[in-house]
């Protein structure tokens, strides 16, 4: 999966519970991104970080939180999750010149 | 704010014949326009992209086309193979800070043996 590992690959909460979606790259890349998709609404931008301990919100950072704590590791947490937050969790790197690759997802029920 | 729109969002053709996936954005800044492949159950693949700088590009059987003037970028499938079926989402990005990418919602395309 283009040097991007994702876990866990499947996980339901239920309403109110928290967790921490894992996101790892092979390589040496600046820039991380957290997307959700949904049916119909192609990827959307939750968060990012352009630099190991630098992040900044996306398009739809409300309910979320992020940590960059190395180059290779970026983390997403739902600290209340709701079943608005189910959904498929992708991570990406970004390599060069534009070219972004994604993990395998997180695919996340919240009951 | 920034909008990548992707017609059709369903696409059946048989198979040996052309497909084509249309996309326009909003923002004028957009100065790379990547294509993704995504299979059930898999995250998206780049299979090809296009800079502002360049009108088309070909990698065997895809084609992409861009028209800056107009705001609209193409993907061309030709020789379409049930292996080419999957979801496609085209996307702009450009640089703000980081590089920044707005998608488009999806097509779904269905090739018919």
């Amino acid at each position: 999966n283009a040097g991007v590992t994702q876990t866990p690959k499947f996980q339901v909460l239920k309403t109110g519970q928290s967790m921490t979606l894992q996101c790892a790259q092979d390589m040496n890349h600046n820039s991380m991104y957290w997307y959700r998709q949904d049916p119909g609404m192609g990827l959307r931008l939750i968060y990012y970080s352009a630099s190991e301990g630098t992040t900044d919100k996306g398009e739809v950072p409300n309910g979320y939180n992020v940590s960059r704590l190395n180059k290779r590791e970026f983390s997403l947490r739902l600290e209340s999750a709701a079943p608005s937050q189910t959904s498929v969790y992708f991570c990406a790197r970004y390599r060069a010149a534009y070219e972004q690759y994604f993990g395998p997802g997180t695919r996340l029920t919240v009951t | 704010g920034e909008n990548v729109e992707q017609h059709p969002s369903t696409l059946s053709v048989q198979e040996g014949d052309s497909a084509v996936i249309k996309c326009t954005y909003s923002d004028s800044a957009s100065n790379y326009f990547p294509w993704y492949k995504q299979e059930l159950g898999k995250g998206p693949q780049l299979i090809i992209d296009i800079r502002s700088n360049v009108g088309e590009k070909k990698d065997q059987r895809i084609a992409v086309t861009l028209n800056k003037t107009a705001k609209h970028f193409s993907l061309h499938i030709t020789e379409t193979q049930p292996e080419d079926s999957a979801v496609y989402f085209c996307a702009a990005a450009y640089t703000s800070g980081t590089y920044k990418y707005i998608f488009g919602t999806g097509t779904r395309l269905k090739v018919l043996a």
